[in-house]
């Protein structure tokens, strides 16, 4: 399988807990985005990265939340201290040209109990 | 401000009925335009895009678009509804500076 890996596929945590996912983009795309989906809602643009540069990251929603890539490669995003409402979908893209679509994995669903 | 707006966010054909989607854009310039589709707990799989080659585009699964730059819109429709398209659908947009902003989405219902 040659698309957007995500791992894991499901989280469950307990609140206060720091949690971190993984996503592998297609090997020659150098574009990479992380979005966050609630339930009814459309995917909200959390950062980007442009190889190993992260372009945009003030959508990230606050500071306990991170994401790096520090090769260029794989990309991780860790919440840190979770709560209820980090319950979401994460979703992680990856594109090649300017003009080109996005292209998504299968998403991370986490729920803090 | 929104990029991009799905009027509707439930939508209820019957079987073999066309297919009326509707997303409108905000852009001061003509914008990378994209349809999605995501079925329950899976990610997004592209349907179809807008570059500025045609305004008439075609995607998978028999879905088209048409963009219409004198509306802003970029309309999804398919000619006959098939139970298999029951799903969420999303616009789209991606402008300068690389980041794709999603609609609210629309969910299609399609009645046997």
């Amino acid at each position: 399988d040659t698309g957007v890996s995500q791992n894991p596929r499901h989280k469950i945590t307990k609140r206060g807990q720091n949690v971190t996912f993984r996503c592998d983009p297609i090997s020659e795309h150098n574009r990479l985005y992380w979005y966050r989906q609630t339930l009814g809602q459309g995917p909200e643009f959390l950062t980007y990265f442009q190889n190993e540069a992260q372009l945009e990251k003030s959508r990230l929603l606050s500071d306990r939340f991170s994401a790096e890539r520090p090769k260029g490669s794989f990309s991780t995003l860790e919440i840190q201290r979770t709560e209820q409402g980090d319950s979401a979908m994460y979703l992680c893209a990856s594109s090649s040209l300017p003009d080109a679509e996005a292209f998504f994995g299968q998403g991370t669903r986490l729920t803090v109990v | 401000a929104q990029s991009v707006t799905q009027l509707g966010s439930h939508v209820s054909v019957s079987e073999g009925a066309l297919v009326l989607l509707r997303c409108n854009y905000s852009s001061s310039v003509p914008p990378y335009l994209f349809w999605y589709v995501q079925y329950p707990n899976q990610g997004l799989q592209l349907l179809l895009k807008y570059t500025s080659a045609a305004t008439l585009v075609k995607g998978i699964n028999g879905f088209e678009a048409e963009f219409k730059k004198s509306e802003t819109s970029f309309h999804l429709t398919k000619p006959s509804a098939h139970m298999s398209d029951a799903a969420e659908y999303f616009c789209a947009v991606r402008k300068t500076g690389n980041q794709f902003y999603f609609g609210t989405g629309t969910s299609l219902t399609v009645i046997p």
